[in-house]
């Protein structure tokens, strides 16, 4: 049973790029976290999904940053005109159904704007 | 916003002897709290967890306490390995979401 799968896991991005991150939940999970990391820093929430919802996202930026969760494929951290500020790591942790409490992490992608 | 923060951000021990790690919050209505761990390069790893309808909980060589008169938190590891050396974050949750401290740093020397 693969855990949480997160690709790229280093993303490097100029200034104005657009930077797609990507998260695989464990099977059977349908719910996502996405989580930043800043160095020296603890992990900010910043949204919470479930299958084609968004059902907390007050963690998100309001302007150039987007998630989504198909029924079907990875869930999309989407992050428009990048700019350095963005730069941390990222991470997505799913849930069962059952307990949405329960998290698990992923590796992390690590985006740097340069 | 809400505040989870820690005591100290570093703690050196001997391998072998017990570990004690604090974490406290700001929010009397958190329910549920979670001890993670995160290595180097690493994502967060579940180590254990506590409902505010408890005071402590054990797990395999460790042990959360929580006293909620002081919103306070700790995590005890006991026997202290090189293997546990890492940067230890709690968590409280809050309704969907989860607020982490900044994280103690703990290095075991052998």
């Amino acid at each position: 049973n693969a855990g949480v799968m997160q690709n790229p896991r280093h993303l490097v991005r100029r200034r104005g790029q657009e930077a797609r991150l990507r998260c695989s939940p464990m099977k059977g999970h349908s719910h996502v976290y996405w989580y930043r990391q800043l160095p020296e820093e603890g992990l900010k929430f910043m949204v919470y999904l479930q299958k084609e919802n968004i059902i907390d996202e007050s963690g998100m930026p309001k302007e150039r940053f987007s998630a989504e969760f198909p029924k079907e494929g990875p869930s999309i951290l989407r992050i428009q005109q990048v700019v350095r500020g963005d730069s941390a790591a990222y991470f997505c942790a799913s849930s069962p159904p059952a307990n949405s409490r329960e998290q698990y992490f992923g590796p992390g992608t690590r985006l740097t704007v340069t | 916003g809400e505040s989870v923060g820690l005591h100290l951000p570093t703690l050196s021990v001997q391998e072998g002897d017990n570990s004690i790690i604090n974490c406290a919050y700001s929010n009397s209505a958190s329910d549920y709290f979670i001890w993670y761990k995160q290595e180097s390069g690493k994502g967060p790893q579940f180590i254990i967890d506590i409902r505010s309808n408890m005071d402590k909980r054990q797990g395999q060589r460790v042990t959360v306490l929580l006293n909620k008169t002081v919103k306070h938190l700790s995590l005890q590891i006991a026997a202290t390995q090189p293997g546990d050396s890492a940067v230890y974050f709690c968590a409280e949750n809050i309704g969907n979401q989860f607020y982490f401290g900044t994280g103690t740093s703990l290095t075991v020397i052998p």
